[in-house]
């Protein structure tokens, strides 16, 4: 079964120290990994893209396909990540197809204390 | 970049009304738009899948009669909440992928539309 779990619900640091949210996918098929973040009464917007292999506010995740992970990274965390983040799969409708849905993880409160 | 619109971001009425809720892709077009439903402090769980000129697909356990979506046009969705009951009181997100920019492409969200059914 397609699955993406996020272990922690909560994940509390102090401003500067590094940040490393999980995430694991559960996929027979070459995967498309996404991570999504959505601050305090906004929107959810996306973060990066594995396919894309690009560092975002700081931010970089690397497909691990031996450990089945997607774990996103920051080195020096700042008060302003201070959100919600999701981790999702893209779930094709046919295989290989570009038709399909997104499968959320439950997602990872980040906290950055000053 | 892409935008998407939904519109009302909140809505308060009484038990047995009937609600629409609209979503827009404002500058591009979706072949293909999602709505989701989100509890409290709980994930997105993807109600159904929209389809433009043709029916929607809905998850298991969501109610087709209940839940109804028409995607008239390539750049809008519309979700009514039929006879709506305090259960039904929920934040239901909408989402879209630009298809015309072929595989992988990521998804679009709404602000939400906040639903409190008294």
């Amino acid at each position: 079964a397609q699955r993406v779990t996020q272990p922690e619900k909560l994940l509390s640091v102090f401003k500067g120290a590094p940040v490393e949210l999980k995430c694991n996918y559960s996929y027979s098929g070459s995967p498309e990994l996404f991570w999504y973040v959505q601050y305090s009464r906004q929107r959810l917007q996306l973060l990066l893209r594995h396919i894309s292999r690009e560092s975002i506010k700081g931010f970089t995740a690397d497909l691990n396909k031996g450990e089945t992970s997607f774990h996103l990274k920051k080195p020096f965390a700042q008060e302003e990540d201070s959100a919600m983040y999701y981790c999702a799969l893209f779930s094709p409708m046919n295989y290989g197809g570009s038709q399909g849905n997104l499968i959320f993880g439950k997602g990872t409160k980040l906290s950055v204390k000053p | 970049g892409a935008v998407v619109s939904q519109h009302p971001s909140r809505v308060i009425c009484k038990s047995g009304t009937s609600v629409k809720i609209e979503c827009r892709s404002l500058d591009f077009q979706a072949t293909t738009m999602f709505w989701y439903r989100q509890f409290p402090k709980q994930s997105l769980m993807l109600m159904a899948t929209s389809n433009e000129g043709s029916k929607a697909t809905y998850e298991q356990g969501v109610e087709k009669d209940k839940f109804l979506i028409n995607h008239a046009s390539l750049t809008l969705s519309t979700l009514t909440v039929t006879s709506a009951h305090p259960e039904d009181s929920s934040f239901y997100i909408c989402s879209a992928r630009d298809t015309g920019q072929g595989n992988g492409q990521p998804q679009h969200f709404g602000d939400g539309t906040r639903l409190s059914i008294l």
